[in-house]
């Protein structure tokens, strides 16, 4: 199966800039997650969705940061205006939920090869 | 709120010694336990999760509720093995993972 694919890889603003990050799950992966990776952190929950329903925003700064999942499949997630603060690796990652996840190994999260951002 | 901690940012190993990479949580439900690894210039991947009681890569985990601990361990360092692992928790019915800051291991010939 294909992976999850996520654009750009890099980017590089200045603060106050914008930016959008594209997020494509695997195919029928009914829930998506955004993670935000600073240097030497782990990854950190930005929001969750649940086909274009939002799950958990909780840890979303939603002065500057919003996420959208329209048609359930395709995601975007938009920083406006940046910080500096914001740079980190910005990762996508699908799951699929099943009664059965021993057997099928579901229930796991895939990731994506994240997004590189550097504000200056 | 569930918590994961990993107390070492850095672990060194000659090759063909034992390994144990820590990992303590706190979370007082049932938790399922993770540990996730990424090799230089790969994307995050599942290693292995407490509920499959498998042996992945030589590696294995066993969940320790008295302790609230999931150390990872393998008898028998490769080189291959040098990663940056990710020790992560979710709750019962929700996915979402809560990870600890990692712990880069490196394994010397």
């Amino acid at each position: 199966e294909a992976g999850v694919a996520q654009s750009p890889r890099y980017k590089i603003i200045e603060k106050r800039q914008s930016v959008a990050f594209w997020c494509n799950p695997i195919s029928g992966h009914a829930t998506l997650y955004w993670y935000q990776q600073i240097l030497g952190q782990g990854p950190k929950l930005l929001i969750q969705f649940q086909n274009n329903g939002v799950v958990d925003d909780s840890q979303l700064p939603k002065d500057r940061f919003s996420a959208e999942r329209l048609k359930g499949v395709d995601s975007t997630l938009k920083i406006q205006p940046a910080k500096l603060e914001d740079s980190a690796v910005y990762l996508c990652a699908s799951s699929t939920r099943t009664a059965r996840p021993i057997l099928s190994g579901a229930n796991v999260l895939t990731f994506g090869a994240g997004s590189r951002l550097t504000v200056l | 709120a569930q918590r994961v901690t990993q107390p070492e940012k850095l672990l060194s190993v000659f090759k063909g010694a034992p390994v144990e990479l820590k990992c303590n949580y706190s979370y007082s439900g049932s938790p399922e336990l993770f540990w996730y690894v990424q090799y230089s210039r790969q994307r995050l991947q599942l290693l292995l999760r407490h509920i499959s009681r498998e042996s992945i890569k030589g590696f294995t985990a066993d969940l320790n509720k008295g302790e609230t601990s999931f150390h990872l361990k393998k008898p028998f360092a490769q080189e291959e093995d040098s990663a940056m692992y990710y020790c992560a928790l979710s709750t019962l019915g929700n996915e979402k993972l809560t990870f600890g800051t990692g712990t880069r291991l490196t394994i010397i010939p």
